[in-house]
Formats: structure tokens, sequence, C-alpha cells
């Protein structure tokens, strides 16, 4: 029940495409899901996050769907550069009062080509 | 911008011996974690601390870690007899009070041989 599932595990898309990563979870106590990125050796930095009572997030070229009833969300990067390129991460918290524990998804690793 | 720094970057130790990783969170924050990433997997929640004790740990950090905050600025890993199966990518991160915005730091790579 605290697992967080992602797919791909890797993805290749050329310049401008739109790279679609997914996650799903079980716990319905969750209810903060954030996005890291992290390039090669560096620490996972965050991107955009939701919480449940929002469907939609966007935050320039980076967008998350939420579906609460599915308890699946997704990131979506539009307009994708060479320097997207990296590794990103879902993952999944329940918030405030809580330990702030993050339980993250196994990775996404995408590569935009030129 | 604050970020969060560890020291060393890299560390190589033999099996069986101590090692310290160290961690200077941002200077406002008072919630503080350790998470590790073995090489090519995910990143996984070891412990948090808040307020001088710990308030969540893994099935991970079982006897051979600990963690303290030995003054009001560093916050500490040890592990005590290290395994080959310790070799991996240690991450520190911070939160600052009401929030679920943990800050990571560049890690620790460590390799136990």
């Amino acid at each position: 029940q605290q697992q967080v599932k992602q797919s791909p595990q890797s993805l290749i898309v050329q310049k401008g495409g739109i790279p679609i990563i997914n996650c799903a979870y079980e716990n319905t106590a969750f209810d903060y899901f954030p996005w890291y990125q992290q390039f090669p050796g560096k620490g996972p930095a965050l991107l955009i996050a939701i919480r449940p009572d929002v469907s939609e997030k966007k935050e320039g070229r980076f967008t998350i769907s939420f579906n609460k009833s599915a308890k699946q969300f997704s990131l979506h990067i539009m307009d994708s550069q060479p320097g997207d390129s990296a590794t990103y991460f879902c993952a999944a918290s329940r918030g405030s009062g809580n330990t702030g524990k993050l339980i993250f998804g196994q990775g996404t690793t995408l590569q935009v080509k030129p | 911008e604050p970020e969060v720094t560890q020291t060393p970057s890299h560390q190589v130790t033999q099996m069986g011996q101590e090692v310290i990783l160290r961690c200077v969170p941002i200077s406002n924050h008072l919630y503080f974690y350790w998470y590790r990433q073995i090489l090519g997997q995910k990143v996984e929640f070891l412990v948090s601390f808040y307020n001088n004790e710990i308030s969540e740990k893994s099935e991970i950090f079982d006897d051979q870690f600990s963690v303290e905050r030995p003054d009001g600025s560093n916050f500490t890993l040890k592990i005590r007899s290290t395994k080959l199966e310790d070799s991996a990518m240690y991450f520190c991160a911070s939160s600052r009070p009401g929030s679920t915005e943990a800050f990571f730091g560049q890690g620790t790579r460590l390799t136990v041989v």
C-alpha cells in the first residue's frame, strides 16, 4: 500500500514532443504528489507538485494531471527540449502533521533528441 | 538561493568500517531526512528527524544506522559497520515547518569495498 508505481522506465522523444510519465498509488491517505527531476550526479530537484483537490496544475512547460478516483497522476512536458533529458521521479506523501516521508516511484529516464 | 550541502561528495570505505555522512540543511528548516539511492534504482526513504528525535524510520534503517544533529547546523548519518550492500548514493533533505516541499542535497556516493 506504500508503493508508487511509475511507467515507463525509459522514454525517448524528439525535440518538441510531449513525453508523458504515469504514476499510480494505492494509499488513499497520500495527499501530496510531487515530481522530481534528477540530472546525473545531482540530487533530486522539485519540479512541480499537486494536491488531490485539483485535477491539473501547470507550471511553465510542465503539467500534472491528477485522477483521484483512479489513484493516478501523470507528468506532461510540453515542447520538450534536449535540456529536459533527465530522470524523473514521481512521489507521494501524507501531508501536514506527518513526518514528510516521500515514497518515490521507480523513475523514468527521459531522452529528448535534438 | 539556499541549498542543502553534503560532504563528502564521495567516500570509499572498507567493509566493517564506520562512516559518517554530513549534511548542512537549509538554515530555517526544521525537518531533516536521509534517503538513499542504489545505482539505477529509486530513491528510498531512510529516516526523518524533527525536534532532535527520529520521527519515522524505514525497515532499511536498522541498528547499524544512527542520525544526529550535533550542533545547530549539521545533520549526520552514521553507519557503524558498513556492508557491501550499503554502497549507494545517500541524499540529505530538509523542509521548513508547515511545508511538505523537501529540498535535496547533491548526495554522497558511498562505496564499500
